[in-house]
């Protein structure tokens, strides 16, 4: 069985600070793909980044990286310099290239960025 | 950007009533996928189609049917709701084959309310 885990479900931070996301998954794939997703306040959700389980390096797009462990089944996903409207749900999703294509997601951390 | 449409934003029903949401997606993606999203369990996958007249079976799919009429068009069906049902509901796509066959286009959801 397939399973995404986010045990942060709330993470409040100062601005400009940096902040890690956690999350953990499982598969029996070798091979499987690791997305982020950010829903904004007004329940629009948008793809961040991914990372492809066979690529060792981290991925990182604009001030998103993520810290991706394989042997520890872990990704997180760290926001630099945090801003107000990085203020967010933040899901962490997985999708292995096995069988059917679905995206499994975990059940989201809200992040607050403080003035 | 994909653009993928979901009417009604807002819906309200009464227990046993028949409700439709629709989703539009105007970018020629293969894959539609219907969640549903509730506090604690993050988005959870119903159904979804990889074209005009095929569906396939999600992780929750008890109480809801599905119908790809087009490209475009995907449908969800509820026709004995029940308050369980109540929830955010979320469409998606996803082009097949090149860079971004990962990465999910959400629409913007629409609110059920079951009473």
């Amino acid at each position: 069985a397939q399973k995404v885990t986010q045990t942060q479900t709330s993470i409040s931070v100062m601005e400009k600070t940096t902040v890690t996301m956690d999350c953990v998954y499982e598969t029996q794939d070798s091979s499987y793909f690791l997305f982020w997703y950010k829903q904004t306040a007004s329940g629009e959700i948008v793809f961040l980044i991914r990372q492809d389980s066979y690529k060792k390096e981290n991925a990182t797009v604009g001030h998103y990286s993520l810290n991706f462990q394989k042997p520890k089944s872990s990704i997180g996903l760290i926001i630099t310099a945090t801003q107000i409207e990085d203020s967010a749900v933040y899901f962490c999703a997985m999708r292995a290239s096995s069988g059917s294509w679905q995206l499994i997601f975990g059940s989201g951390t809200q992040l607050t960025v403080m003035p | 950007e994909a653009a993928v449409t979901q009417s009604p934003r807002n819906k309200v029903t009464v227990t046993g009533g028949n409700v439709t949401l629709s989703c539009r997606q105007t970018n020629s993606h293969n894959y539609m996928y219907w969640y549903r999203q509730d506090t604690g369990h993050g988005l959870r996958l119903i159904h979804y189609s990889y074209g005009a007249g095929n569906l396939q079976i999600g992780d929750v799919p008890d109480g809801y049917k599905a119908t790809r009429t087009t490209q475009e068009d995907f449908f969800l069906l509820l026709e004995l709701a029940s308050p369980s049902q109540t929830s955010l509901y979320f469409c998606a796509s996803r082009r097949l084959g090149g860079h971004s066959q990962n990465t999910l286009y959400f629409g913007a959801g629409t609110r059920l309310s079951v009473l």
